[in-house]
């Protein structure tokens, strides 16, 4: 089955601090793996996705196909960061059908 | 340009009633997406347009749930004989083609509460 885990709901960290946003996933293939963020009131919008291997805001995510995980990493969080992470990946049996993980809230303390 | 737009944003039912949200997706984008969102859950695909003809309805959970895209441009998802369960956020996306290659850009949503 294809899946996306997000094992933490809630993240709390220091402004100034390293970031860890925890992936895994679940799927028989070759994924392709994306991060999505939602900052309050504002519509969903696609951070980075694996095949671009770039790093957005100060973000990287590195597929790691042996843990099947894709971990988002900030090394210092910014106050802005705050807002809500989504994992997803893009499912086999569809050319375009996303699947969400249930996605965690990042809160960065001043 | 403007961004993919829904209506309404919010929109509030009483329990077996029929309703309609719309989407218009960014001029010129061929496919377009509807997704679900429940409270505390990601967004969950419900179906996906390339064109006019539904490419994907894999994700509509059963046949109270509809959706038409007559012109290849706006959609409509509809709803019959809402239940509560039915209460979410409503999402839809476009891109410019079908393909994970392609980025879906995302509408704020349409917020249905059933009562």
């Amino acid at each position: 089955a294809q899946r996306v885990t997000q094992p933490e709901k809630l993240l709390s960290v220091f402004k100034g601090a390293p970031v860890e946003l925890k992936c895994n996933y679940s799927y028989s293939g070759s994924p392709e793996l994306f991060w999505y963020v939602q900052y309050s009131r504002q519509r969903l919008q696609l951070l980075l996705r694996h095949i671009s291997r770039e790093s957005i805001k100060g973000f990287t995510a590195d597929l790691n196909k042996g843990e099947t995980s894709f971990h988002l990493k900030k090394p210092f969080a910014q106050e802005e960061d705050s807002a809500m992470y989504y994992c997803a990946l893009k499912g086999y049996s569809s050319a375009s059908k996303i699947i969400f993980g249930s996605g965690t809230r990042l809160s960065i303390r001043p | 340009g403007a961004g993919v737009s829904q209506t309404p944003s919010n929109k509030v039912t009483e329990k077996g009633k029929y309703v309609e949200l719309r989407c218009d997706p960014i001029s010129g984008h061929t496919a377009l997406y509807w997704y679900r969102q429940s409270l505390g859950q990601g967004p969950e695909f419900l179906i996906y347009f390339q064109g006019t003809g539904a490419a994907d309805d894999s994700g509509l959970p059963n046949d109270r749930f509809f959706a038409v895209r007559p012109e290849g441009s706006v959609s409509t998802l509809k709803i019959q004989r809402t239940e509560r369960g039915d209460s979410a956020v409503y999402l839809c996306a476009s891109s410019p083609a079908s393909g994970g290659a392609h980025e879906q850009f995302f509408g704020p949503g349409t917020r249905l509460t059933v009562l």
